[in-house]
């Protein structure tokens, strides 16, 4: 599986923008991008994913490198209950295996 | 919102005590999986089980693990004789479709194993 890199921490400001990289220069082709968090005592959680467009959705917006080898996580406006670990995960959708594999991941602090 | 429920949500068990560890998937889920993670660490695959056998499996998941869906609704981590190192917070997670295609996982609150 393609690697991913990630800051292992971030501090952001209460109702502002985060943008939380992620690179992946050895990205296939057929490697879709994930990102799950893991809030504090919880499990992980679903974020968001996409192929080659950005994406958006209620939680955030994964905007997409045009060579793929980077992509990023916005969080429009940060609130407390963001501080979580984001985890940035690659997996080819050639594989016959489904499961995803998770790093270490970027942990987001939120400050008042 | 559907969820994947997990019980118990704390298990203490002595060593060489053998556990079993539940979840109830989302109903219209087709793969199961499980994870762990030990305090402090990464989240760790263990295995991942469709169409009532297992597909995928880690190094960690070895002869002292099985996983079982019993029934429609259940699906379920057995570990056979518990040792020191088992404990953790263990996930159980569901997916309609394959985690690495065009679809979400969702995953349970977890368990945590305590093992003394």
């Amino acid at each position: 599986d393609a690697k991913t890199t990630q800051p292992n921490s971030m501090e952001s400001n209460e109702e502002e923008p985060v943008h939380l990289p992620c690179n992946h220069s050895t990205i296939s082709g057929t490697d879709y991008i994930h990102w799950y968090r893991q809030l504090p005592s919880q499990g992980p959680e679903y974020v968001i994913h996409g192929l080659t467009s950005n994406v958006n959705n209620r939680m955030a917006s994964l905007a997409i490198a045009e060579d793929r080898k980077s992509s990023t996580l916005i969080l429009h406006r940060a609130t407390l209950r963001d501080a979580a670990v984001y985890y940035c995960i690659l997996r080819d959708v050639r594989g016959s295996q489904g499961n995803l594999i998770f790093g270490k991941g970027t942990k987001l602090s939120v400050k008042p | 919102e559907p969820e994947v429920t997990q019980t118990p949500s704390h298990q203490v068990t002595q060593m060489g005590q053998e556990v079993i560890l539940r979840c109830v998937p989302i109903s219209n889920h087709l793969y199961f999986y499980w994870y762990r993670q030990i305090l402090g660490q990464k989240v760790e695959f263990l295995v991942s089980f469709y169409n009532n056998e297992i597909s995928e499996k880690s190094e960690i998941f070895d002869d002292q693990f099985s996983v079982e869906r019993p029934d429609g609704s259940n699906f379920t981590l057995k570990i056979r004789s518990t040792k020191l190192e088992d404990s953790a917070m263990y996930f159980c997670a569901s997916s309609a479709d394959r985690m690495i295609m065009n679809t979400e996982a969702f995953f349970g609150q977890g368990t945590r194993l305590t093992v003394v």
